[in-house]
């Protein structure tokens, strides 16, 4: 089966950085994503890994090790509008063409 | 504008009434998505599709229905069998269905009256 694991809230304050975890346990593994959900509202694309290392994008950076089942997504600088929920998501298996989801984490960002 | 778009943004339903719900894409992809989205769980797969005139069930299709006649088209039918229909659901779209990135529309509140 496939697992995906994230905290379920965290609290951060304005200017600060925070680091958000992701682990999974799937039959293979074909590439992590990580988006953002604003309530009530779609999520967007923040990023992608398929091979391990850092992958930086102005104040978001993603983070992946393979052999660790593990990511994280740094958010840097945070500002008020940074406060939503962050999805991580993975193909996983041969030929696999679905996205299993973990089921987020509402990250609020206090004065 | 490229984008998806989904309509109606709230969407009520009566027991035993079935309702669909429209997903249309410009963005010219193939594979075509529904994730049904309840508090507290991750977003889980309804039904995809790879192609035009295909389609797949993913995880939760019981009392679910889809077609796909067009390309830029996927609409999704909830159906009186589906005895717990109130969530949010989201349509996705990617280029392919192999390791793309899969961009969401804006989705649609189903309430049950």
């Amino acid at each position: 089966g496939q697992n995906i694991d994230q905290p379920t809230e965290m609290t951060a304050t304005e200017g600060a950085i925070v680091q958000i975890n992701c682990t999974y346990q799937t039959s293979g593994f074909n590439g992590l994503f990580w988006y953002q959900q604003h309530a009530g509202e779609a999520p967007t694309f923040l990023s992608y890994n398929v091979l391990d290392g850092l992958e930086e994008k102005g104040r978001f950076s993603s983070f992946l090790s393979r052999s660790k089942g593990y990511s994280y997504l740094l958010l840097k600088e945070l500002q008020m509008k940074d406060s939503a929920s962050y999805l991580c998501a993975v193909y996983s298996g041969a030929g696999s063409y679905q996205l299993t989801f973990g089921k987020g984490t509402k990250l609020s960002v206090i004065p | 504008d490229g984008g998806i778009t989904q309509s109606p943004k709230y969407l009520f339903r009566k027991e035993g009434q079935n309702v669909t719900l429209s997903c249309e894409q410009n963005l010219n992809h193939d594979a075509m998505y529904w994730y049904r989205q309840d508090p507290g769980q991750g977003l889980r797969l309804i039904y995809y599709s790879q192609i035009v005139n295909d389609f797949q069930k993913g995880d939760i299709a019981e009392g679910y229905s889809v077609s796909r006649e067009k390309k830029e088209s996927f609409p999704l039918t909830v159906t009186s069998a589906q005895k717990n229909p109130t969530a949010f659901y989201l349509c996705a779209s990617s280029n392919t269905m192999y390791q793309e990135t899969q961009y969401f529309g804006p989705g649609t509140r189903l309430l049950v009256l």
